[in-house]
């Protein structure tokens, strides 16, 4: 069946540093990818996603390439700050999935000043 | 435009009593969704509706839960007789069959208490 893995957390870095979190999947076909951000006491919020191989998906300085080839979608950021501390979560959604989400455990991120 | 609405926002309750949670979802999506969000077990996918029509209960972890769609723009989800184990943030989320890629929308979730 579906699914996706990611990276354990939890991740602490300084201001500005380099962030990657990684995330693969496992699916048939062609499989829709997103990175979820979950802000302490909120909901998840979509941030990117990427809809076939090669595409890239950016928001708020943060990308993701869908690498079909080692089924990755790993997000980066350049520089964090620390609003984004936060949990992230990488997800597939698969038309043979009658529009589910299937996620990974989540990431939790926390940036220091 | 509003987003996905859930009320309440917080709910704690003494253990038996019987607790509503309602959803309204984004106008025009399709499809509505469950989840409950806990530290143990993360975030798990209850039940989904597709048209009013529940599609998919197999998450739903008793016959104390249940949920129901009257109509394309409200949702509630009840748990009869409530229990301490039952305590986790519950969040709806929404999405539409136009897009390709099937992105739900959440809600700000009911983080619910059972003492």
């Amino acid at each position: 069946g579906n699914s996706v893995t990611q990276m354990e957390g939890p991740v602490t870095l300084s201001e500005e540093a380099f962030l990657t979190i990684n995330c693969t999947y496992t699916a048939t076909g062609y499989p829709s990818l997103f990175w979820y951000v979950q802000y302490p006491g909120e909901g998840l919020q979509l941030l990117l996603k990427a809809t076939k191989a090669d595409d890239k998906g950016s928001n708020k300085g943060f990308e993701a390439t869908y690498r079909k080839e080692t089924t990755s979608f790993h997000l980066e950021k350049g520089s964090v700050q620390v609003s984004d501390s936060a949990v992230y979560f990488c997800a597939l959604s698969h038309r043979q999935g009658a529009q589910k989400l299937v996620f990974g455990q989540g990431t939790r991120l926390t940036i220091n000043p | 435009d509003a987003g996905v609405i859930q009320s309440p926002r917080h709910e704690v309750t003494e253990m038996g009593q019987e607790v509503t949670l309602r959803c309204k979802p984004i106008s025009g999506h399709d499809y509505l969704f469950w989840y409950r969000q806990t530290m143990m077990r993360g975030l798990e996918l209850l039940i989904y509706f597709n048209n009013n029509v529940p599609i998919d209960d197999s998450g739903m972890p008793e016959d104390r839960f249940s949920a129901k769609m009257p109509n394309a723009s409200f949702s509630t989800l009840k748990i009869q007789p409530s229990e301490p184990r039952d305590s986790a943030v519950y969040f709806c989320a929404s999405s539409w069959t136009g897009t390709f890629s099937y992105e739900q929308y959440f809600g700000p979730g009911t983080r619910l208490t059972v003492t």
